[in-house]
């Protein structure tokens, strides 16, 4: 089975600055997805970013970018140019691309606090 | 922007009552899932649905739990005889595709309180 695991269970940045939430993986599967999810106090699910295992390019979404190095399994998210919006709970997530219609494996969360 | 809606938002209940939680998920969408997040902590896959029936569920989907997808639009989610550590957010996600690739859209959750 696929475990994910966040180590920081709480990060804190200032405005404007730059942050990097870490994520790790473990997998037997060669062909999976990553998803880097936040969920601020309304509690909504929200995608941020999705890494397919297959590309060796890192996914950037805006502010948004991740440095995904398979070897070493692993899938931090780089916040760049923080923002008060930013600050929320960040879930990394799994998904195998072996089964149809797999289910997302969750990362146990960093909550991350953005300073003013 | 299409959207996964949940209903209750918020239900308090008594141990050893049933509980519906209810979900229309994206029109489109073909697979469907319930998810349960303990408050302080990950959020826990219980079972995902196709075609009508059960594809996947987890440990903590046992007999108290089942899921149905009574019409051609809502899914839900009832809990036998709930118990306190039933508690939790309960989110509904649909996705319109097998392919892991596919992103799946999370509805807002509903809160369940056990007392």
């Amino acid at each position: 089975a696929q475990t994910v695991t966040q180590s920081q269970p709480e990060m804190s940045v200032q405005e404007a600055e730059t942050v990097t939430l870490s994520c790790t993986y473990d997998t037997s599967e060669s062909d999976y997805y990553l998803f880097w999810y936040k969920q601020p106090p309304s509690r909504q699910m929200i995608l941020v970013i999705r890494q397919e295992a297959y590309k060796q390019q890192n996914a950037t979404e805006n502010r948004f970018s991740v440095n995904f190095q398979k070897a070493a399994k692993s899938f931090s998210l780089k916040i760049s140019d923080s923002q008060l919006g930013d600050a929320a709970m960040y879930f990394c997530a799994y998904r195998s691309a072996w089964t149809s219609g797999s289910r997302l494996t969750f990362g146990e969360g960093t909550q991350l606090t953005v300073n003013p | 922007e299409p959207e996964v809606t949940q209903t209750p938002s918020h239900q308090v209940t008594q141990m050893g009552q049933e509980v519906i939680l209810r979900c229309v998920p994206i029109s489109n969408h073909l697979y469907f899932y319930w998810y349960r997040q303990i408050l302080g902590q990950k959020v826990e896959f219980l079972v995902s649905f196709y075609n009508n029936e059960i594809s996947e569920k987890s440990e903590i989907f046992d007999d108290q739990f089942s899921v149905e997808r009574p019409d051609g639009s809502n899914f839900t989610l009832k809990i036998r005889s709930t118990k306190l550590e039933d508690s939790a957010m309960y989110f509904c996600a649909s996705v319109q595709g097998g392919s892991g690739a596919n992103v799946l859209t999370f509805g807002a959750g509903s809160r369940l309180t056990v007392l």
